[in-house]
């Protein structure tokens, strides 16, 4: 199957530094989502990418839709305790929507 | 609205025991999926349909069975659970599977199978 590859696995940081995290696919990818999970709660869309090159922000966080539509990055700026969590990255693969695909998650602790 | 509702939350079942787990939805989504996470893995796809009365497979799906009856419930039946199936059954709805179509994820059931 498709295989997502998300880094870094962890990150430990202090609070008010930026952050940055990638997801590279296999495969070209059409969608490209960025989910963020907490402790015993279901994943929560942060932004979705749907077109290469495309650069979207939600508040302190950005993410981009790579131009060869294999890869994604998301970054985090200013970062505060209440970012702490899993980042997911997910996409669908071109002639396929529906089925999603996750990268394994990255570990964001904060140090305040 | 509720949004993504799941039970049981918390299941303990011995090996070769059969249960199901109950996922709704009530934003009249066309699309549910099934999902399990497991340490290190992130989400992996189970089945997933696109509408009442059609199912199909996604990445990992021996060992689940679902249907689909109505729009609004998208049970995941264990016939005979194995240990190998322990793990966190996260089920979402989309509205349609075309583009712009976000998933909305329940909170999840974590089941251990002795």
């Amino acid at each position: 199957g498709q295989q997502l590859n998300q880094s870094p696995q962890s990150m430990f940081i202090q609070e008010g530094e930026d952050v940055s995290m990638n997801c590279t696919s296999s495969s070209i990818f059409n969608t490209w989502l960025w989910y963020k999970q907490d402790p015993g709660e279901g994943p929560v869309l942060l932004i979705a990418l749907y077109k290469a090159g495309e650069l979207t922000s939600n508040g302190r966080l950005t993410a981009q839709f790579g131009i060869t539509r294999k890869d994604s990055f998301l970054n985090i700026s200013a970062s505060i305790p209440s970012d702490v969590g899993i980042y997911f990255c997910a996409g669908r693969e071109e002639y396929n929507f529906n089925k999603f695909y996750f990268g394994s998650g990255t570990k964001l602790n904060v140090k305040p | 609205n509720a949004g993504v509702t799941q039970t049981p939350k918390f299941q303990v079942l011995k090996t070769g025991q059969s249960m199901t787990l109950q996922c709704a939805q009530d934003m009249n989504h066309e699309y549910m999926s099934w999902y399990r996470q497991d340490p290190g893995m992130g989400l992996r796809l189970i089945h997933y349909s696109v509408g009442a009365g059609i199912t199909d497979q996604g990445e990992v799906p021996n060992g689940y069975n679902v249907s689909r009856s109505t729009t609004e419930d998208f049970p995941l039946r264990l016939l005979s659970a194995a240990p190998s199936q322990t793990s966190v059954y996260f089920c979402a709805s989309s509205q349609g599977t075309g583009y712009y179509n976000e998933q909305f994820f329940g909170p999840g059931t974590r089941l251990t199978v002795l």
